[in-house]
């Protein structure tokens, strides 16, 4: 069984630009979640979704981030105008009926100069 | 508000000692509590799983967890340590909001000396 997929993996972007990663989580897991890690800390929730319906984007950090998932199956984060602050990995996982397990993606490396 | 804490940055470690990585959780509810690992440039995987039942769980590759309810505490154990768990152990809590998400401590570094 394959498990999530993420691309690209590394991307290195000036400031102001935009950038956008996609995920394709296990099949058949309806629960998809982004998350963000900067460098030396724990990973820390972004958004999440159950099929193609947002259930929390409450900690999206601006208007500058914005998440979709249209078909309940894959989906892309999309960063608009990226900031140094920005640089971070940011990790795909998805989980069964909103199961507690979650399973990750190898996640997106992202570097704002 | 909930929360995790892994109150060490960073332990060293002797090949073949013994390792116990600290976690204490702050959550008002029925915790499930999860340590992952994370080998340089690659995502989570997940060591062990921590559902309400029996406090000491078994987790991949000689790891155990011990849960206490009156410490609010999920301690990672390994009785001998080898080079390939240099890596860093993140403990996490799961939260009921419509679904359920994960809220990650700062992550401990395992280094492993020879």
């Amino acid at each position: 069984e394959a498990g999530v997929t993420q691309s690209p993996r590394y991307a290195v972007l000036q400031e102001g630009q935009a950038v956008s990663f996609w995920c394709d989580p296990i099949s058949g897991h309806d629960t998809l979640y982004w998350y963000q890690q900067p460098r030396d800390q724990g990973p820390q929730l972004l958004v999440y979704f159950r099929d193609e319906a947002v259930i929390d984007n409450s900690q999206l950090p601006s208007d500058r981030f914005s998440a979709v998932r249209p078909k309940g199956t894959n989906s892309t984060l999309k960063i608009q105008s990226a900031k140094q602050g920005d640089t971070a990995t940011y990790l795909c996982a998805s989980s069964f009926r909103g199961g507690a397990e979650q399973f990750f993606g190898p996640g997106t490396r992202l570097t704002v100069l | 508000a909930q929360s995790v804490t892994q109150p060490d940055a960073r332990v060293t470690v002797s090949e073949g000692a013994s390792l116990q990585l600290r976690c204490k959780y702050s959550y008002f509810g029925t915790p499930y509590l999860f340590w992952y690992v994370q080998y340089p440039r690659q995502g989570l995987q997940l060591l062990l799983k921590y559902y309400p039942g029996d406090p000491v769980v078994q987790g991949v590759n000689g790891f155990e967890a011990e849960f206490s309810k009156s410490n609010s505490s999920f301690h990672l154990r390994k009785a001998s340590v080898h080079w390939s768990d240099w890596a860093v152990y993140f403990c996490a809590v799961s939260i009921h909001q419509g679904g359920r998400a994960l809220i990650f401590g700062t992550g401990t570094t395992v280094s492993v000396s020879p």
